[in-house]
């Protein structure tokens, strides 16, 4: 049983570019979580979602930044028109039916 | 400040010795889970303890939740190499399958 899978590993953007994350849950799981990392910090809930639902998005930023969970394919996090500020890396979590979060090894996105 | 905050910050031991590290946090939790990072990869899930339990092991691990003071100490026994990395408390107040609340983490290093 894979575990959660995430693309790409590192990703480089200049700044006003856009950002895609990709995340495939483990098989079975129908809820995913994104996280921030910044350097020297913990992680900071962005969004959770089920499929085809968000159900919080209280860490998202309100502006830029978007997440789905289509009924087929990986969750996506997207990043619109970048800034150095973004640079972090995003980790996304499924769970199942138990309170259980498994990461993924998570996306370390630099904008130069 | 924050919910779940770890102390101590860092922790340097030698090999064979016993590892405690403390997470305090603010609000009413549905449970507290443990996790373990190293340097640049993702988190790998340790333990989850439940709001009505007072303590739990796995392996050389051991939790104890006190909710009336709202903490909890992750106990490493027998430390070896391979436990140096940083440990998150992450607690989740909502119902299964929301947000979890991150502290800053405690980096130990153990020393053969």
């Amino acid at each position: 049983n894979a575990g959660v899978m995430q693309n790409p590993r590192h990703l480089v953007r200049r700044r006003g570019q856009e950002a895609r994350l990709r995340c495939s849950p483990m098989k079975g799981h129908s809820h995913v979580y994104w996280y921030r990392q910044l350097p020297e910090e913990g992680l900071k809930f962005m969004v959770y979602l089920q499929k085809e639902n968000i159900i919080d998005e209280s860490g998202m930023p309100k502006e830029r930044f978007s997440a789905e969970f289509p009924k087929e394919g990986p969750s996506i996090l997207r990043i619109q028109q970048v800034v150095r500020g973004d640079s972090a890396a995003y980790f996304c979590a499924s769970s199942g039916a138990g309170e259980t979060q498994y990461f993924g090894p998570g996306t370390r996105l630099l904008v130069l | 400040s924050q919910q779940g905050e770890e102390d101590p910050q860092a922790l340097s031991i030698q090999e064979g010795e016993n590892a405690t590290m403390n997470c305090s946090y603010k609000t009413s939790i549905n449970n507290l889970q443990w996790y373990r990072q190293n340097s640049g990869r993702g988190l790998v899930h340790l333990i989850l303890i439940r709001s009505n339990e007072r303590e739990k092991h796995s392996g050389r691990l051991r939790v104890t939740l006190d909710t009336s003071k709202k903490s909890s100490s992750l106990l490493i026994t027998a430390s070896r190499a391979a436990d140096t990395a940083s440990y998150f408390c992450a607690t989740d107040a909502g119902t299964s399958g929301s947000r979890l609340t991150f502290g800053e983490g405690t980096q130990l290093t153990v020393n053969p």
